[in-house]
C-alpha cells in the first residue's frame, strides 16, 4: 500500500519568514495530493490540493509543488503569520474513491 | 448540515465496555470515511462507505471494531470490549466528487475516546 513520509516533524519560524514542508510517497498510482491544517481541538481542514497532471498550484500565500518522477511534493507558506501556527498534514491518494494516506504531520510554530 | 457533525465530542469509558461514535455527514455527500488519530500521530484510515455499503474496511484494526451507515447518511462506529490502546481521536469525513475527479474530504471535529 501507499506510504507517505513527511518532514520536518516540527518547524519554528519568525513571523514574515517562509515555511516549507516536504513529503514523499511510494505508490506511483497516487494522483491526488491534498494538504490539511489542523488546529487544536479541531478536525483537519483542507488548505490546498494538487493533482498529478499539475506541477504547481498557488493560492495567495500558500503554494504546493509536485515532482511525480521523484514522488515528492512540498507545501510552501510565504509571509508567515502567527495564525498559521498549527499541525499540517500531507496526504496522497487516488481519485477512485478518496481514500487518503496521511503523513505524520508537522507542527508549525510562527513566532511574532 | 453545514459541516460534518460528530458525537460525542469526548467519551471516557472503562476498559471492556462498548462505545458507539456517531457521524452525521454533509447533506448530499455519498462517501463517508472514518479515520483514527492517535496522540501525536497522523491519520489512520479505518473504513470507507459509499452509500450504505462499505467497499473498503481494510483499516479496521480488529473484529472489535465495526461500522454501519443507514439511509446513506448517519454512520456509527462501534468498538466492543474497549482496550486502552483504542484511546484516540476518531475522525469522520465525507466527500463529494469534484468536476476534476478528485474526492475532497471534509472532516468533522472528531470524537476523543479515552479508555481507562
Amino acid at each position: 500500500g501507499e506510504n507517505v513520509e513527511q518532514h520536518p516533524s516540527t518547524l519554528s519560524v519568525q513571523e514574515g519568514d517562509s515555511a516549507v514542508i516536504k513529503c514523499t510517497y511510494s505508490d506511483s498510482a497516487s494522483n491526488y495530493f491534498p494538504w490539511y491544517k489542523q488546529e487544536l481541538g479541531k478536525g483537519p481542514q483542507l488548505i490546498i490540493d494538487i493533482r498529478s497532471n499539475v506541477g504547481e498550484k498557488k493560492d495567495q500565500r500558500i503554494a504546493v509543488t509536485l515532482n511525480k518522477t521523484a514522488k515528492h511534493f512540498s507545501l510552501h507558506i510565504t509571509e508567515t503569520q502567527p495564525e498559521d501556527s498549527a499541525v499540517y498534514f500531507c496526504a496522497a491518494g487516488g481519485t477512485s474513491y478518496g481514500k487518503l494516506t496521511f503523513g505524520q504531520g508537522t507542527i508549525l510554530t510562527v513566532h511574532p | 448540515g453545514a459541516g460534518v457533525s460528530q458525537s460525542p465530542s469526548n467519551k471516557v469509558t472503562e476498559k471492556g465496555k462498548d462505545v458507539e461514535l456517531r457521524c452525521d455527514p454533509i447533506s448530499g455527500h455519498t462517501a463517508l470515511y472514518w479515520y483514527r488519530q492517535s496522540l501525536g500521530q497522523g491519520l489512520e484510515f479505518l473504513i470507507y462507505f459509499q452509500g450504505n455499503s462499505a467497499p473498503d474496511k481494510s483499516g479496521l484494526p480488529s473484529d472489535r471494531f465495526s461500522a454501519e451507515r443507514t439511509g446513506g447518511s448517519v454512520s456509527t462506529l462501534t468498538i466492543q470490549r474497549t482496550q486502552q490502546e483504542d484511546s484516540a481521536v476518531y475522525l469522520c469525513a465525507s466527500s463529494l466528487r469534484q468536476h476534476s475527479g478528485a474526492n475532497v474530504l471534509t472532516f468533522g471535529a472528531g470524537s476523543r475516546l479515552t479508555v481507562l
